[in-house]
């Protein structure tokens, strides 16, 4: 299977706590993207790269979270200090330039 | 600031029968307009899309269309299959990265 891999699939912590996530794109896509969905809702856009660079951040991405992509290849996002509000599936995307995005099937964050 | 809306939730359709799925933006700067299907604990998957500068877009049973001046675009499914039932998402794109989601609606094909 090629497709976008997320690690873990599930995600129980404590509020207060940090917790990472990775992804691992489709090899030959050069841009990766992590969302956020919260029951009820589409995915909300949190921050993009091209190949190692983040080029864009959204205004939801506190300063709690951080996303690195240091090779152009997987990506990790890093939640500190875990609040319940955090509680979402976070996605992870993949495509090259003017294609479609293929997501990965998610990490589901619950924050007790 | 919900820039693309997906106003029901929930949409049943006997097989064999049509599904519409609406969707209206409010942004008239997006570009580029895809629907996006998806199963429980799955990721979206990519359905099909359709550029601004179309109206139409077919592949098989399934069609978007585009009505710029309303803002709205519609996915049409037919005939509808049990194996479709799923939630479908609209999504559109702004400055070829910046990509907003409808909040969804839930299928159900009755068989």
């Amino acid at each position: 299977d090629t497709g976008v891999s997320q690690d873990p699939r599930h995600k129980i912590t404590k509020r207060g706590q940090n917790v990472t996530f990775r992804c691992d794109p489709i090899s030959e896509h050069n841009r990766l993207y992590w969302y956020r969905q919260t029951l009820g809702q589409g995915p909300e856009f949190l921050t993009y790269f091209q190949n190692e660079a983040q080029l864009e951040k959204s205004r939801l991405l506190s300063d709690r979270f951080s996303a690195e992509r240091p090779k152009g290849s997987f990506s990790t996002l890093e939640i500190q200090r875990t609040e319940q509000g955090d509680s979402a599936m976070y996605l992870c995307a993949s495509s090259l330039a003017n294609s479609p995005l293929h997501f990965g099937n998610g990490t589901r964050l619950t924050v007790t | 600031d919900q820039q693309v809306k997906q106003n029901s939730p929930s949409l049943s359709v006997q097989e064999g029968r049509i599904s519409i799925l609406n969707c209206d933006y409010t942004n008239s700067m997006f570009d580029y307009f895809l629907w996006y299907k998806k199963y429980p604990a799955e990721g979206p998957t990519f359905l099909i899309s359709i550029s601004s500068i179309k109206d139409k877009n077919e592949d098989g049973r399934f069609t978007v269309f585009l009505n710029k001046s309303a803002k709205h675009l519609s996915l049409h499914i037919v005939p509808s299959q049990p194996g479709d039932s799923a939630v479908y998402f609209c999504a559109a794109i702004l400055n070829n990265n910046d990509m907003r989601f409808g909040a969804g609606t839930r299928l159900t094909v009755k068989p």
